[in-house]
């Protein structure tokens, strides 16, 4: 366990389907951030957010829809994925707005759409 | 990331040394990170360096960092079949938002 909690671990949706993805750490950090991480892919950065103000969004669909309702909590709402879509997504915090010390990774979400 | 480059895949023998490199292309990153990734986890930050240090150890870890040539890398030594992984690259620029990522050496670690 890092630190940094994902839910679920595992999820399987249909391309009409809505889901979430969550989140959470109580590190006391102030930034988090989802990454996609697909195979033979590198690692994409989708969004930052730093005291609960997104700060960058990486041009990411819109059926892809963050939400950080306090800097404890970090969710990804899904809606109208495409099988390209499917991936390991990882969700991670740093201790300040840039991650001078590094981030904590949680164990990631692996989503599969059918 | 074309960023950060990094070889994909390198093999050892249990017990030996492994050397993982690394080349950056911005001469302003302040800060440089390996991370290691297990089958079915997150990446776990493993050692972080300063711009400013050309050298860090911490236990079998030793990082490496010359930036004249930009290059960094990352050497374990008396390597276990535990530490099979991949390795990431990151650096990130003070004032960044972010860390940029490079795309991972797989290491294979033989019996």
């Amino acid at each position: 366990e890092t630190g940094v909690t994902q839910t679920p671990r595992h999820l399987v949706m249909g391309m009409t389907n809505k889901k979430s993805l969550k989140c959470e750490q109580h590190l006391g950090h102030n930034a988090m951030y989802w990454y996609k991480q697909s195979a033979k892919k590198p690692l994409e950065l989708m969004f930052v957010y730093s005291l609960e103000e997104r700060v960058e969004n990486n041009s990411v669909p819109s059926r892809f829809s963050p939400e950080c309702p306090n800097s404890s909590h970090l969710f990804l709402h899904l809606h109208t994925l495409q099988p390209e879509d499917s991936a390991l997504y990882l969700c991670a915090s740093s201790q300040d707005g840039g991650g001078d010390y590094g981030y904590t990774f949680g164990s990631g979400t692996r989503l599969t759409v059918v | 990331g074309e960023d950060v480059e990094q070889s994909l895949f390198l093999s050892v023998r249990e017990g030996d040394s492994s050397v993982i490199n690394c080349t950056y292309t911005d001469s302003s990153s302040t800060y440089l990170y390996w991370y290691k990734q297990e089958p079915g986890a997150g990446l776990q930050l493993l050692t972080y360096i300063f711009s400013n240090m050309d050298m860090k150890q911490d236990q079998r870890l030793t990082v490496l960092l010359n930036k004249k040539d930009k290059h960094l890398s990352l050497r374990i030594a008396d390597t276990q079949t535990g530490d099979s992984a991949i390795y990431f690259c990151a650096e990130r620029r003070t004032n960044a938002g972010k860390s940029t990522f490079g795309d991972g050496t797989t290491l294979t670690v033989k019996p």
